[in-house]
């Protein structure tokens, strides 16, 4: 597809269990960021992706949260033991960052329940 | 790295009012700032930017300013409709490696009849 694809749409796991949720980028966006919403709160920025540059990892909330970017293109923001306050909607954009910045593109996000 | 701070927080306005949202940012080096419209259960899209070498820009009902110098940015929403209920984000950023776009905390906007 053209835009932002996020995988699975819906998660949910119970309090303890690791999870992985995946983020397929617009083709050719150097930059991809992971955010978090919880329910009628702003975008928690997590960590921001560019080019071949070491990651921004200054959002992540513990060290239970992980990500990678593998060969530029497809993320996984992994959560490990989690915890009922992961509970959220995880949201994820890519843009195409050249001399002039431009638009970023969401997903439709991975709501995550932890029970 | 850039602070981006967004208010007011909720804002409430009948039908066919004007609706104003401002935001500052800390980093002089920031060059683009968008705005995006997050309507219940969607996800965040872009609805107008603004780049530095301008300060103004506007598209049908919607307009966006930019001051440099006192590092703040506005939107504004004329003749409001209740489609433009949702909520608002600002965004600043800036080239090279400060190029991650910090976000502002959201407006709420409720366009009453």
């Amino acid at each position: 597809g053209a835009g932002v694809s996020q995988s699975p749409s819906n998660k949910v796991t119970e309090k303890g269990k690791d999870v992985e949720l995946r983020c397929d980028p617009i083709s050719g966006h150097t930059a991809l960021y992971w955010y978090r919403q919880s329910l009628g709160q702003g975008l928690e920025f997590l960590i921001y992706f560019q080019g071949n540059s070491a990651p921004d990892k200054s959002g992540l909330p513990s060290d239970r949260f992980s990500a990678e970017r593998t060969g530029g293109s497809v993320s996984t923001l992994t959560i490990q033991r989690t915890q009922q306050e992961d509970s959220a909607v995880y949201l994820c954009a890519s843009s195409l960052v050249t001399g002039l910045n431009t638009e970023a593109f969401f997903g439709q996000g991975t709501r995550l329940t932890v029970v | 790295g850039e602070n981006v701070e967004q208010h007011p927080s909720t804002l409430s306005v009948q039908e066919g009012d004007s609706a104003v949202i401002k935001c500052t940012y800390s980093d002089s080096a920031s060059n683009y700032f968008p705005w995006y419209k997050q309507e219940l259960g969607k996800r965040p899209q872009l609805i107008i930017d603004i780049r530095s070498n301008v300060g103004e820009k506007k598209d049908q009902r919607i307009a966006v300013t930019l001051n440099k110098t006192a590092k703040h940015f506005s939107l504004h929403i004329t003749e409001t409709q209740p489609e433009d209920s949702a909520v608002y984000f600002c965004a600043a950023s800036s080239t090279g490696t400060a190029s991650k776009l910090t976000f502002g905390t959201g407006t709420r906007l409720q366009v009453t009849l």
